[in-house]
């Protein structure tokens, strides 16, 4: 069956490096994704989102790339400091259209920020 | 506040006990989802409500669970009879639903089960 999945559990950054967060998904007609953000005892809040026609999008120091030929994305964070340490969910709302997002989630990875 | 919230925070519980955990959706979102969150695991789909429309009840692991949605706003995820393997966060999702336009969801803080 479909599955969204992150290569890294735990990804451990010195505070002002860029940290790379990596993602698997198997569903070839997945398109649209989202990146979340879920700090401890809160809930995911939504980071930045990317379609399937486009490769790359930015935020305020934040980037998703996609790879559609792997089945692959990434997101990126610019100098990274001790408030982004949380766990990063990528997420695959297939199907969107229509407003129905039957999100699969992927494990997540825990992003620890060393000061 | 504008939020999603849930209630309550923490639920410990008895084997065996009925609970009912509650979420109360941003204001005019249409769509509501419930999700659980097994440590070390993802977020597992449960049941998704829209509007007055039928409830997906799919993500659902058993008879135990339930959920209703009372006049479109406020949900309760009802789990009969739980079980040590129920304990986990439940969290509750809300969108506003606009057919071809990104449906971002906003989560509440979630309720820790504890089944002991």
């Amino acid at each position: 069956g479909e599955s969204v999945g992150l290569h890294l559990p735990t990804l451990s950054v010195q505070e002002g490096d860029n940290s790379i967060i990596n993602c698997a998904y198997s569903n070839s007609a997945s398109d649209y994704f989202i990146w979340y953000k879920q700090e401890s005892g809160k809930g995911p809040q939504f980071i930045i989102d990317i379609r399937s026609n486009m490769d790359k999008r930015q935020g305020q120091r934040v980037t998703v790339l996609l790879n559609k030929t792997v089945k692959h994305l990434s997101l990126q964070i610019a100098a990274t400091q001790p408030g982004d340490s949380a766990v990063y969910f990528c997420a695959d709302p297939y199907p969107w259209r229509g407003g129905y997002q039957k999100v699969t989630f992927g494990i997540g990875t825990k992003l620890q920020v060393i000061p | 506040g504008a939020g999603v919230s849930q209630s309550p925070s923490n639920k410990v519980t008895e084997k065996g006990k009925d609970v009912e955990l509650r979420c109360d959706p941003i204001s005019g979102h249409t769509a509501l989802y419930w999700y659980r969150q097994s440590l070390g695991q993802g977020l597992e789909f449960l049941i998704y409500f829209q509007g007055n429309s039928a409830p997906d009840k799919s993500g659902l692991p058993s008879d135990r669970f339930s959920a209703e949605r009372t006049g479109g706003s406020v949900s309760t995820l009802t789990i009969q009879r739980t079980q040590q393997e129920d304990s986990a966060v439940y969290l509750c999702a809300s969108s506003f639903t606009t057919s071809g336009l990104l449906n971002e969801q906003f989560f509440g803080p979630g309720t820790r089960l504890t089944v002991l």
